[in-house]
């Protein structure tokens, strides 16, 4: 069973400070997603990284797909309160359909 | 643009009751998902169709489950004889064909059995 590990579980912050959340596994997936979540929403698709060492930006986000595919790295720089949300991270593999889900971590960017 | 939509957003249900779940999947994928979550965890695999095979079903899922996707466009989940268990928010994702299974999530159906 591939298992995929976040952490921290709850990260709590001031406006302006800069995090990084992870998500690990000692599987090798063949791409890797993350997304935000809102309560009572589904999953929102932010990135999906697929080669090992592959660096991503999106805004002031800066997602890192392991050299060994079997983790990964959020950053957040200069947090925002519309940061604040549930953030998961997923591994899927080749001819396996679906994709393995980690319990994600819970940001508060607080005013 | 239309998303993944799913129906109904809410269902309170009584235990033992039989409830049904619909989901419309982004029309040019292939692929669609279901899956639960409850609170404090990410979202659980359920079952996976690719068209209208059902390619995959979670050993979590009992003989009480069952899921169609007749024509390979909408879906519908259906569960027997609820039990309190069952609350939970159930997720349906749709995916393009190729391999960075990208997935795109509905809002989510939030079930409670009382």
């Amino acid at each position: 069973t591939q298992l995929l590990e976040q952490s921290p579980q709850f990260l709590s912050i001031q406006e302006g400070e800069n995090l990084t959340v992870y998500c690990n596994s000692s599987s090798v997936f063949s791409s890797l997603q993350w997304y935000r979540q809102e309560p009572g929403e589904g999953p929102v698709l932010l990135v999906t990284v697929v080669t090992g060492g592959e660096v991503k930006k999106l805004k002031r986000l800066t997602f890192q797909f392991g050299d060994a595919r079997k983790d990964s790295s959020l950053h957040i720089t200069a947090a925002q309160p519309g940061d604040t949300g549930l953030y998961l991270c997923a591994g899927a593999n080749t001819n396996a359909g679906k994709s393995t889900f980690g319990d994600g971590t819970t940001l508060t960017v607080k005013p | 643009d239309t998303g993944v939509s799913q129906d109904p957003r809410h269902k309170i249900t009584k235990r033992g009751q039989n409830v049904t779940f619909r989901c419309d999947p982004i029309s040019e994928h292939n692929r669609l998902y279901w899956y639960r979550q409850t609170l404090g965890q990410g979202p659980e695999f359920l079952t996976y169709f690719q068209n209208e095979a059902q390619l995959e079903k979670s050993r979590l899922l009992s003989d009480r489950f069952s899921a169609e996707r007749p024509k390979g466009s909408f879906s519908t989940l259906e569960i027997q004889r609820t039990e309190q268990g069952d609350s939970a928010m159930y997720l349906c994702a749709s995916s393009p064909t190729g391999t960075r299974y990208e997935q795109y999530f509905g809002p989510g159906t939030r079930l409670t059995v009382t």
